[in-house]
């Protein structure tokens, strides 16, 4: 069964430019959240999708956003890039219920602003 | 609210030297607890994890954890480390809601170096 795959692997985007990651889930899953990771702030949960219905959300801008698509990929996209916008875009997939919380990630999505 | 804490960044252990790395979390529930391992470039692998029952949790290439309630607290050991376990280390809870949600809380992660 395939892993979580991410797409691009590496972005690099200039100040006030928008962005748009790219989440396909394993084979199965309907959850599908996103992190970011960097080296200040360690890994922050953005947001969550189930059922192409945002059911969760960290305490981000509004500059990030998110959806999720009838077969479960899922999409975010940052508009208006900032400098601390770059870092490494984490998304993983999981099963409903109990199982929910048990994550499988991503390679990731390095983003660079410049 | 719930947070996780990893009291040491960094760590360096000879390799076939056995080895602990410390986490505590804050949860006003039973937690769902992770432990994950992430070599550089890449993701989150998942090692072991707690829901319930039984404290010792084994997980995979040879790691175990013990959940201690009274310590609030979830240490990954291994008894003997491998060069190939050099990597940086995470542990995370699970938030639970009625809704059973999605959300991982992650400590800041310990780096762990593995001497020759």
């Amino acid at each position: 069964k395939a892993g979580v795959t991410q797409t691009p692997r590496y972005l690099i985007k200039t100040r006030g430019q928008q962005v748009t990651l790219s989440c396909s889930p394993i084979s199965g899953h309907r959850s599908v959240s996103w992190y970011q990771q960097t080296p200040g702030q360690g890994l922050q949960f953005l947001f969550e999708y189930f059922s192409e219905t945002q059911r969760n959300k960290g305490n981000f801008p509004g500059r990030f956003s998110g959806r999720q698509f009838s077969n479960s990929r899922s999409e975010m996209n940052v508009s208006t890039l900032e400098l601390g916008d770059s870092a490494l875009y984490l998304c993983a997939s999981s099963l409903p219920g109990v199982a929910k919380n048990i994550q499988y990630f991503g390679a990731g999505t390095r983003l660079s602003v410049l | 609210a719930q947070s996780v804490t990893q009291p040491d960044i960094h760590i360096t252990v000879s390799e076939g030297a056995s080895l602990e790395l410390r986490c505590n979390y804050s949860y006003g529930a039973t937690p769902y607890l992770f432990w994950y391992v992430q070599s550089p470039g890449q993701g989150l692998q998942l090692l072991l994890k707690y829901f319930s029952g039984d404290t010792l949790v084994q997980g995979i290439k040879g790691f175990e954890a013990e959940f201690k309630r009274s310590q609030s607290s979830f240490n990954l050991r291994k008894p003997s480390v491998h060069w190939s376990d050099a990597a940086e280390y995470f542990c995370a809870v699970g938030v639970q809601g009625s809704s059973n949600t999605g959300k991982l809380i992650f400590g800041q992660g310990t780096t762990l170096q593995v001497k020759p």
